[in-house]
């Protein structure tokens, strides 16, 4: 119930390409949906996020897909860079504290 | 910007001793949390403390684990007698309110713990 499902586990895009990361949720009190983007000996950082009264949300090249009643959400990130090479976790919350997903690895190559 | 910072970079200790993990919160922000990442894993919440006391806790959270806010800036995660599993990455996170309107939580660099 507290769980939130992430895949894929690692992800290799072209530079340029679109990288598409998916998480599903099971617990219907969840109202709040972060991606947390993480470098190698950083903590996470928050990269966007949205709340499900929208579908949609968009910042730059990152985009928050949100299916409310299939309980999925997924990040969209456009035009992929190398820079954008790191570990990205889906989480949510409703009254409970953060729930992470198990991360995605992403590998943009040039 | 500001920034939250935690020390040490890594820690190593001996199964059974007791380490301290130092975090410095953002300055103006209230809520403070401890999670961990296990290396290759998910990051997991630990426990939120706000008004000088726990808010909420996990069940990771048992009685070896303490937190406490010594002073006005410092914020501190004690493990009383570690074990080979508590081995993984610390995280500290900070925000101005729990996270019912804004719910950024801004997190630290991270302390290893490597219990041997």
């Amino acid at each position: 119930q507290q769980q939130v499902k992430q895949s894929p586990q690692s992800l290799i895009v072209q530079k340029g390409g679109i990288s598409i990361i998916n998480c599903a949720y099971e617990n219907t009190a969840f109202d709040y949906f972060p991606w947390y983007q993480q470098f190698p000996g950083k903590g996470p950082a928050l990269l966007i996020a949205i709340r499900p009264d929208v579908s949609e949300k968009k910042e730059g090249r990152f985009t928050i897909s949100f299916n409310k009643s299939a309980k999925q959400f997924s990040l969209h990130i456009m035009d992929s860079q190398p820079g954008d090479s790191a570990t990205y976790f889906c989480a949510a919350r409703g009254n409970t504290p953060l729930v992470f997903g198990k991360g995605t690895r992403l590998s943009v190559i040039a | 910007e500001p920034e939250v910072t935690q020390t040490p970079s890594h820690q190593v200790t001996q199964m059974g001793q007791e380490v301290i993990l130092r975090c410095v919160p953002i300055s103006n922000h209230l809520y403070f949390y401890w999670y961990r990442q296990i290396l290759g894993q998910k990051v997991e919440f630990l426990v939120s403390f706000y008004n000088n006391e726990i808010s909420e806790k996990s069940e990771i959270f048992d009685d070896q684990f303490s937190v406490e806010r010594p002073d006005g800036s410092n914020f501190t995660l004690k493990i009383r007698s570690t074990k080979l599993e508590d081995s993984a990455m610390y995280f500290c996170a900070s925000s101005e309110n729990p996270g019912r309107e804004v719910g950024e939580q801004f997190f630290g660099p991270g302390t290893r713990l490597t219990v041997l």
